[in-house]
């Protein structure tokens, strides 16, 4: 079945950091991939995605790039604001869609003025 | 359109008592999925329409759990017979086929 690995937290920066939010994962055929944010006591938000191999989806300065060769689709962001703590969420679904997203367990994003 | 939009944000109930959540997707999401989400973990699957059937349900999803989509339009969650294990953050989300899903605020669940 499908599944999603992304790196534990929380991860904790000072602002105007660089960051790397890892996630790899597994699935049947090629899936779309999906970045999604969720802020202190609410909904959880599309952040980006790309759904096919070496697509590159981007989003209020966040990056990731679908890597087919390593099963990665890690997040990136050059210079991080103490408005960007949240928990990030790495999902997938595949074509076809049965299970819908399958969604990784989240990591804790913590930044520091 | 507003989002996708659940009722009631918060529910409190006593153990053994039954609970009906409801969601309204956004209209022209031909797509409707149920996820449980509980404290430092990401979404789960319970179960997802398409139109008005439901097509795929989880294996996490027990005989108390049951959700419909009548019409293809609104749906509903409802757990029979509450446990404590049930309290979670429900959430309801939309979209189309084979592609990302729009989520709504979610329904808290507290079993007492």
């Amino acid at each position: 079945g499908n599944s999603v690995t992304q790196m534990e937290g929380p991860v904790t920066l000072s602002e105007e950091a660089f960051l790397t939010i890892n996630c790899t994962y597994t699935a049947t055929g090629y899936p779309s991939l999906f970045w999604y944010v969720q802020y202190p006591g609410e909904g959880l938000q599309l952040l980006l995605k790309a759904t096919k191999a070496d697509d590159k989806g981007s989003n209020k300065g966040f990056e990731a790039t679908y890597r087919k060769e390593t099963t990665s689709f890690h997040l990136e962001k050059g210079s991080v604001q103490v408005s960007d703590s949240a928990v990030y969420f790495c999902a997938l679904i595949s074509r076809g869609g049965a299970d819908g997203l399958t969604f990784g367990k989240g990591t804790h994003l913590i930044i520091q003025p | 359109d507003t989002g996708v939009s659940q009722n009631p944000r918060h529910k409190i109930t006593k153990r053994g008592q039954n609970v009906t959540f409801r969601c309204d997707p956004i209209s022209e999401h031909n797509r409707l999925y149920w996820y449980r989400q509980t404290l430092g973990q990401g979404p789960e699957f319970l179960t997802y329409f398409q139109n008005e059937a439901q097509l795929e349900k989880s294996r996490l999803l027990s005989d108390r759990f049951s959700a419909e989509r009548p019409k293809g339009s609104f749906s509903t969650l409802e757990i029979q017979r509450t446990e404590q294990g049930d309290s979670a953050m429900y959430l309801c989300a939309s979209g189309q086929a084979n592609t990302e899903a729009f989520f709504g605020q979610g329904t808290r669940l507290t079993v007492v």
